[in-house]
């Protein structure tokens, strides 16, 4: 198995520009996330999806636009582009409840994103 | 609102010390705790995690315990060694907002000194 993958790795836009950031997941998990990790503040949710075609906002969701059309992909898009959105992206997926028990979440390595 | 602390924020220790990180959060209704570790410029490695009903979880070197009742977490690491320089990261899954989510706390940046 793959895991969590993500693309790219490395991005830099000017303000203004749209642009797509992919993740999949090969683990056929229901639950995908998206997080943002700043420095001082710690990594902040997204957006979420708890199955294809469900998808809903976390902390900080804006600026950026989700969708979720099969299990393994959960792409982020930014719409326009802010040098407030300047960090490091996160995809994260987890096969979810089971019983009382929640299973670990899985995190993709990562896309650092600069807007100029 | 459930907050997750973690002190130190920053340990820098010798090799082959055994050592504790710690984690608190201020709610005690979590369904888990999951411990992680990050290396520069890197995505977060799971290497820990431990169900409410559970008081402790191990692997290797590692163990964690989890004391829901007074909202405690530790990490304990033996045998320290340079290839554990990483920050380590606690999370608790929890509903917010009718929503199951993970709240991260901000990491403790442990060196081990050759």
């Amino acid at each position: 198995n793959a895991g969590v993958t993500q693309t790219p790795k490395f991005q830099v836009l000017k303000t203004g520009q749209s642009m797509t950031l992919q993740c999949a997941q090969d683990m056929n998990h229901e639950y995908m996330s998206w997080y943002r990790q700043d420095p001082g503040m710690g990594l902040r949710l997204i957006h979420y999806s708890v199955g294809a075609g469900i998808t809903d906002q976390g902390e900080v969701p804006n600026g950026y636009n989700v969708s979720r059309s099969t299990t393994e992909d959960f792409p982020l898009r930014l719409l326009s582009a802010a040098p407030s959105q300047t960090s490091v992206y996160f995809c994260a997926s987890t096969r979810g409840r089971s019983g009382r028990s929640w299973d670990e979440q899985f995190f993709g390595p990562g896309t650092r994103l600069t807007v100029l | 609102k459930q907050e997750v602390t973690q002190i130190p924020a920053a340990l820098s220790v010798p090799e082959g010390e055994n050592l504790v990180l710690n984690c608190s959060f201020t709610d005690s209704a979590i369904y888990n705790l999951q411990w992680f570790r990050q290396d520069p410029g890197k995505g977060l490695t799971s290497l820990l995690l431990i169900q409410s009903s559970q008081r402790e979880q191990t692997s290797g070197r590692l163990n964690a315990s989890l004391d829901k009742s007074s909202g405690r977490s530790t990490l304990y690491i033996a045998a320290s060694q340079p290839g554990d320089s990483a920050t380590y990261l606690c999370a608790v899954r929890r509903v917010i907002q009718g929503a199951q989510k993970l709240v991260f706390g901000q990491g403790t940046r442990l060196t081990i000194n050759p």
